[in-house]
């Protein structure tokens, strides 16, 4: 078990470029959860994926934002024609799912973060 | 809706000191609650967590957290603070809804430990 993985830990792009970040979740888990992390802020939910099913997306993601998890393992987050906004640590935690059944609790281990700047 | 509210945005100790980092929620059910810590630059940490039973929770690195559904709180402890433990402190509710827990945070509440 070596934790969840996170490519690159940091990016600097300008503005109106697209940029793609990749998450690996531990080996074992299915669900696979992507967070915002502004500057001064708590993580903010972006979205969820259960094996391949993207099952939740917040409005936080715009339509420049994509995930993708073709394949059940390695998620990654697309966005395109970046702006200063999008500057943030984006955060991808994975879990083994909820225990006693659905709306159990399930606990979330995070990756390191990439960090986004935008100039 | 839910959400965490944590009232200290920072906080400063002494080493050796003891430590209660506050933390509040708003939320309908029975709540499954966490806290995380941050390091700088780094992803966080998962110090404990709480879902049933005991509303004492014993977590990493000598921290321990006290459940109180009467104050709808979730306060984080630790006896004596050690240097090591500057950093940033998250506390969360897990919203439960199509049968998996999405993550609410708090603002977070920032550490300084003087030696």
């Amino acid at each position: 078990d070596t934790g969840v993985s996170q490519d690159p830990r940091h990016k600097i792009t300008k503005r109106g470029q697209n940029v793609t970040f990749r998450c690996d979740p531990i080996s074992e888990h299915n669900r696979l959860y992507w967070y915002r992390q502004t500057l001064g802020q708590g993580p903010e939910f972006l979205t969820y994926f259960q094996n391949e099913a993207q099952l939740e997306k917040s409005r936080l993601l715009s339509d420049r934002f994509s995930a993708e998890r073709p394949k059940g393992s390695f998620s990654t987050l697309e966005i395109q024609r970046t702006e200063q906004g999008d500057s943030a640590m984006y955060l991808c935690a994975s879990s083994s799912g909820t225990s006693g059944g659905p709306g159990g609790p399930d606990t979330q281990y995070f990756g390191p973060g990439t960090r986004l700047t935008v100039l | 809706a839910q959400s965490v509210t944590q009232p200290d945005i920072h906080i400063t100790v002494s080493e050796g000191a003891s430590l209660e980092l506050r933390c509040n929620y708003s939320y309908g059910a029975t709540p499954y609650l966490f806290w995380y810590v941050q390091s700088p630059g780094q992803g966080l940490q998962l110090l404990l967590k709480y879902f049933s039973g005991d509303t004492l929770v014993q977590g990493i690195k000598g921290f321990e957290a006290e459940f109180k559904r009467s104050q709808s709180s979730f306060n984080l402890r630790k006896p004596s603070v050690h240097w090591s433990d500057a950093a940033e402190y998250f506390c969360a509710v897990g919203s439960s809804s199509g049968g998996y827990n999405k993550l609410i945070f708090g603002a977070g509440t920032r550490l300084a430990v003087h030696p």
